[in-house]
């Protein structure tokens, strides 16, 4: 069936540092989203990519869209304590069906 | 964010007992999904509504019986469950077309004794 992975399962980063999370389908996605969970709260829509290629920006979040529409990825820049959470991608394979990554647990260490 | 609401927030109960969760969302959306969150599968959708008809029913078991009488209001029958079915249940909402964002309820911590 139509999938979509995401890595890593778990990441660890000292308060500053960076972190990125990546989310690859085996097909064309028609868009993809991403969403945060924090510990104990549910999961909020962050953004959507539609475009080939295309890279938006909140702060210091970063989000792309691969050129084969197959991958997306998250970045955040000098991480903060408020960044933990859990990452979500869901993909839009184009027929109805959006397909939640398994996310990304991030912990900040201060 | 009391967008989307869902109650009872925590629920305890026997595996010969009934009960329903409900959810109601104040955003004009027209589609409503259930969603199963647990350690094994973050994030398992298990059903679909638009304009309160199931669109979508991703194989769960017929002790979950969901019912949809309008576009606002989400309901989730559960009965004879089991202690695997002990989980977060997470109502979403959003405009029809999988490509509009959900809004998520706060959910339902499920635990089965």
């Amino acid at each position: 069936g139509q999938q979509v992975m995401q890595i890593p399962q778990y990441q660890h980063v000292q308060e500053g540092e960076d972190f990125t999370t990546y989310c690859n389908s085996s097909t064309t996605l028609s868009n993809i989203q991403w969403y945060k969970q924090r510990p104990g709260g549910h999961p909020v829509f962050l953004i959507q990519l539609v475009k080939s290629g295309e890279v938006k920006k909140q702060k210091r979040l970063t989000f792309q869209f691969g050129e084969a529409k197959k991958n997306s990825s998250l970045h955040i820049t000098a991480t903060q304590t408020t960044d933990v959470g859990t990452y979500f991608c869901a993909g839009d394979f184009g027929n109805e069906k959006l397909t939640f990554g398994t996310g990304t647990r991030l912990t900040i260490i201060p | 964010e009391t967008g989307v609401t869902q109650t009872p927030r925590h629920l305890v109960m026997g595996m010969t007992n009934k009960k329903s969760l409900k959810c109601e969302q104040h955003l004009g959306h027209n589609a409503m999904y259930w969603y199963k969150q647990s350690a094994k599968k973050p994030l398992e959708l298990m059903f679909v509504y638009n304009f309160k008809e199931q669109t979508e029913n991703n194989s769960v078991p017929s002790r979950f019986s969901p019912e949809c009488p309008n576009s606002s209001h989400l309901f989730l029958h559960l009965h004879t469950l089991q202690p695997e079915d002990s989980a977060l249940y997470l109502c979403a909402s959003s405009f029809s077309g999988r490509s509009y964002e959900q809004y998520f309820g706060p959910g339902t911590r499920l635990t089965v004794t």
